[in-house]
């Protein structure tokens, strides 16, 4: 079975110092897509970032950066000179592309604060 | 494009009613996922639908049912509340499903008295 696990509940920083959250996963599947998306107070999810299994490069968006290794099952995301328009929960999902059927796990996010 | 958008965003009932949620996916998603959301339980998979078919099912009872229409709109309805069930419901649209990045609405929170 899928799981994503995000040890980090809540995280606090100041503003402008650099921030990495943690994704560890588990899967069977060769196949698999991981995510990241972000939750501001507003609720609504917001994609910031797409993966798949085949592509471990690292990934460079402005002040966001991920780092795939498949070594050790992880997709961690940071986020240098944080700002406080960061201040969100961010969740890392998997998607199984198993049989065209889409099944996807989230974690159970990161809470993060950035303070001015 | 528009984004996902689901109707009604806030919503009060009480135990026992039932509540339909709608969803209108991004112009050209087939599928559509749903989601509900708790401090306590996090997000979890409701089902998917795609192409006016429910494919995937999570660990819900049968209060919890969806549909399809062959506009790719969706809606979800649940019968018979709970308290439990007060919660965000959230939706999510994809193109088509399994590789596809899923593009979320701003949800429904649905309160439950």
């Amino acid at each position: 079975a899928q799981k994503v696990t995000q040890a980090q509940t809540e995280i606090s920083v100041v503003e402008k110092e650099d921030v990495t959250l943690d994704c560890v996963y588990e899967t069977r599947d060769t196949t698999y897509y991981l995510f990241w998306y972000k939750q501001p107070p507003s609720g609504e999810l917001v994609f910031l970032i797409r993966r798949n299994s085949f592509d471990e490069q690292n990934e460079i968006s402005g002040r966001y950066s991920w780092n795939f290794q498949k070594s050790t099952s992880s997709f961690n995301f940071t986020i240098t000179a944080s700002q406080v328009v960061d201040s969100a929960v961010y969740f890392c999902a998997l998607s199984e592309a198993s049989g065209g059927y889409q099944k996807v796990t989230f974690g159970t996010g990161t809470k993060l604060q950035v303070i001015p | 494009k528009a984004g996902v958008t689901q109707t009604p965003r806030y919503l009060i009932k009480t135990r026992g009613q039932q509540v339909t949620l709608s969803c209108s996916p991004i112009s050209g998603h087939r599928s559509v996922s749903w989601y509900q959301q708790t401090p306590g339980q996090g997000l979890q998979f409701l089902f998917e639908y795609f192409s006016e078919t429910q494919r995937n099912k999570g660990n819900f009872p049968g209060r919890f049912s969806g549909r399809q229409f062959s506009n790719s709109r969706s809606e979800m309805n649940v019968s018979t509340l709970e308290l439990g069930d007060s919660a965000l419901y959230l939706c999510a649209s994809s193109l088509t499903s399994g590789r596809d990045t899923q593009y979320f609405g701003p949800g429904t929170r649905l309160t439950v008295l």
